[in-house]
């Protein structure tokens, strides 16, 4: 069984620019949510995705956007970048819109 | 609005003692109650979960206590082990199409020798 994959590791922006970042959701899965975890913080849920669909969103501005292709792998994608853009982004894939969410290792993108 | 609160924010517990930490909720709603670790440069890792059916859960040494009126639950790491060094955080959300974790802010757990 193959585990939520995520890439890149890192990644360094400049501020305005944008960034898309990809999650393979673990195999059988087909939600997959993102979160942003600041430094020395607990994960923020951005939003999540369910046969290809957004299925509910936390309190994040429209220039963050995803997908999630037929595959059920995701990819968020970030415009404008701020500063405080800088955090740890996590995939979370489950079966369903179920409760118990997988997390892959994270991206982790600096803004510059 | 932090809708769950977790503490202490550390921890340092000698090698086979009892770690504790405890968060407090705040949404009537929440009906699932996880408990997630992890290690530096990893992703959140489920260690053990908890529905307000029970009073309690038990998985090797981990505990979860669960105290459904005070909208309180802890994790409970008996005989703590250096390997258990990481930083524990404690969630919660509600079942239906659109759940997602509520995330308390994290509790760094160091186990001395």
């Amino acid at each position: 069984e193959t585990g939520v994959t995520q890439s890149p590791t890192h990644l360094i922006k400049t501020r305005g620019q944008q960034v898309t970042l990809r999650c393979s959701s673990q195999s059988g899965h087909n939600t997959v949510s993102w979160y942003q975890q600041a430094l020395g913080q607990g994960p923020q849920f951005i939003f999540q995705y369910y046969r290809e669909e957004e299925n509910g969103r936390g309190n994040f501005p429209p220039r963050f956007s995803g997908l999630q292709f037929p595959n059920y792998s995701s990819e968020l994608n970030v415009n404008a970048l701020e500063l405080d853009d800088s955090a740890l982004y996590l995939c979370a894939s489950s079966w369903g819109a179920t409760d118990t969410q997988y997390f892959g290792p994270g991206t982790r993108l600096t803004v510059l | 609005q932090q809708q769950v609160k977790q503490s202490p924010q550390s921890l340092i517990v000698q090698k086979g003692g009892i770690s504790i930490i405890n968060c407090a909720y705040e949404n009537t709603a929440f009906d699932y109650f996880p408990w997630y670790q992890q290690f530096p440069g990893k992703g959140p890792a489920l260690l053990i979960a908890i529905r307000p059916d029970v009073s309690e859960k038990k998985e090797g040494r981990f505990t979860i206590s669960f105290n459904k009126s005070a909208k309180q639950f802890s994790l409970h790491i008996m005989d703590s082990q250096p390997g258990d060094s990481a930083t524990y955080f404690c969630a919660a959300s509600t079942s239906g199409t659109a759940s997602k974790l509520t995330f308390g802010t994290g509790t760094r757990l160091q186990v001395t020798l």
